[in-house]
């Protein structure tokens, strides 16, 4: 079993909608959990942060941790073209180095 | 674009080739990381130095030697690669332990032929 499963879509959807992006995992020991967006030919960039359980909202992104269920999404509301990329969950224990990532999900909005 | 650079931004190289991969962080992090991106696999963590100390080590195979001369500086030496090494090589930076916030580099395409 990975340790983070992620499902790598491709996910199309019309501009405007609300998309829901998630992530499951399996250690219940992780605390930090991250969002990253990588356009296509460019290094991943951080896009949401979150310790523990809880909501995080930042513009039209938020980020929400179930530490119960072990699952993390990402919302992103009035869904715009420039929102098309591939973006990554990753987490980390407590005071770790080390991130986690899922495979990532291939995202498109389409005018 | 972002505060960690990456040079060069595309290589192809034979396998009997030597070559190197360069990063640098304006950011003034203390920690530097070096990651494989494969098709349709999640990042793999490669490498990890620490105030120009090499804390992780994550199986990488001996062909692939990093280098980090000082906190904004890491190289990736790789020498008699295989095909299969063919992905992208991202370098990331951060505050160090304690801060594991990592910012990417745009990364070096690698193709072995």
């Amino acid at each position: 079993q990975k340790e983070v499963e992620q499902d790598p879509g491709p996910l199309s959807v019309p501009e405007g909608a609300i998309v829901s992006l998630n992530c499951t995992y399996s250690n219940s020991a992780f605390q930090y959990f991250m969002w990253y967006r990588q356009y296509s030919r460019k290094g991943p960039e951080l896009l949401m942060y979150t310790y523990s359980s809880g909501n995080k909202e930042d513009g039209r992104f938020t980020a929400q941790v179930d530490k119960s269920s072990k699952y993390i999404s990402l919302f992103i509301r009035d869904s715009q073209p420039s929102d098309s990329a591939t973006y990554l969950c990753a987490m980390s224990l407590q005071g770790a180095q080390k991130l986690v990532f899922g495979q990532g999900t291939r995202l498109t909005i389409n005018p | 674009e972002t505060g960690v650079t990456q040079t060069p931004r595309h290589l192809v190289m034979g396998m009997t080739n030597k070559k190197s991969l360069k990063c640098e962080q304006h950011l003034g992090h203390n920690a530097m990381y070096w990651y494989k991106q494969s098709a349709k696999k999640p990042l793999e963590l490669m490498f990890v130095y620490n105030f120009k100390e090499q804390t992780e080590n994550n199986s990488v195979p001996s062909r692939f030697s990093p280098e980090c001369p000082n906190s904004s500086h890491l190289f990736l030496h790789l020498h008699t690669l295989q095909p299969e090494d063919s992905a992208l090589y991202l370098c990331a930076s951060s505050q160090g332990q304690g801060k594991n916030t990592q910012y990417f580099g745009p990364g070096t395409r690698l193709t072995v032929l």
